[in-house]
């Protein structure tokens, strides 16, 4: 059974790109998250998916999106980028209703 | 605001108990989760409490109290491999109790001989 799975591991992009991470979730699980985790710091919830919608949103900005398809994978986009988003992001998946999330490797994303 | 403390470091010897805390302020708030993550790699699920008391789970057991907005988390009999960041994160309301998630900004637990 594959766990979570993010492509790609390590991104470089300079500043004012655009760039799409992806996550698949653990089989069976329908809920997907995502998360900001800076060197030394704790992850930081940037929004969570459902049924191909964002349900719950933290404190990033709107250069932040992301989509869900049909078989529960998930995309997360980031516009405009800027140094400060240099950082391991984060993807976990988990069922509907449960309190344990599982988390993928995360994609190294640095920005120049 | 939605915030969890956590002592930015702590030593330990091998063999031994350690006791790492979280307090938190915060409203709405669900329970208390603990994950561990060692270097490069990806946090991973420790416990979860739901109501106050202790959980257990072998070597690990964790603690809640809502009254004091506070927790820690039990390591026994520690062994190098312990040598991790330990987070706690509290499941915040919303469509499941899953939904929002808060992490603490973790403790750096080292082991030593």
């Amino acid at each position: 059974d594959a766990g979570v799975t993010q492509s790609p591991t390590h991104l470089i992009k300079t500043r004012g790109q655009q760039v799409t991470l992806r996550c698949s979730p653990k089989s069976g699980h329908d809920t997907v998250s995502w998360y900001q985790q800076a060197l030394g710091q704790g992850p930081q919830f940037i929004f969570q998916y459902y049924e191909e919608e964002e349900r719950q949103r933290g404190n990033f900005p709107d250069r932040f999106s992301g989509h869900q398809f049909p078989n529960y994978s998930s995309e997360l986009n980031v516009n405009a980028l800027l140094l400060g988003d240099s950082a391991l992001y984060l993807c976990a998946s988990s069922l509907l209703g449960s309190n344990e999330q599982f988390f993928g490797p995360g994609t190294r994303l640095t920005v120049l | 605001g939605q915030s969890l403390e956590q002592p930015s470091e702590v030593t330990a010897v091998e063999g031994a108990i350690v006791q790492m805390n979280c307090t938190y302020q915060t409203s709405g708030f669900y329970g208390l989760s603990w994950y561990q993550q060692h270097d490069g790699g990806a946090p991973t699920f420790l416990s979860y409490n739901a109501l106050d008391g202790l959980e257990e789970t072998g070597r690990f057991s964790s603690f809640l109290s809502r009254s004091d907005s506070y927790g820690y988390l039990l390591l026994q009999e520690l062994q190098m491999k312990d040598s991790a960041s330990y987070f706690c994160a509290g499941n915040g309301p919303g469509y499941s109790s899953a939904s929002k998630i808060i992490f603490g900004s973790g403790t750096r637990l080292s082991i030593r001989p």
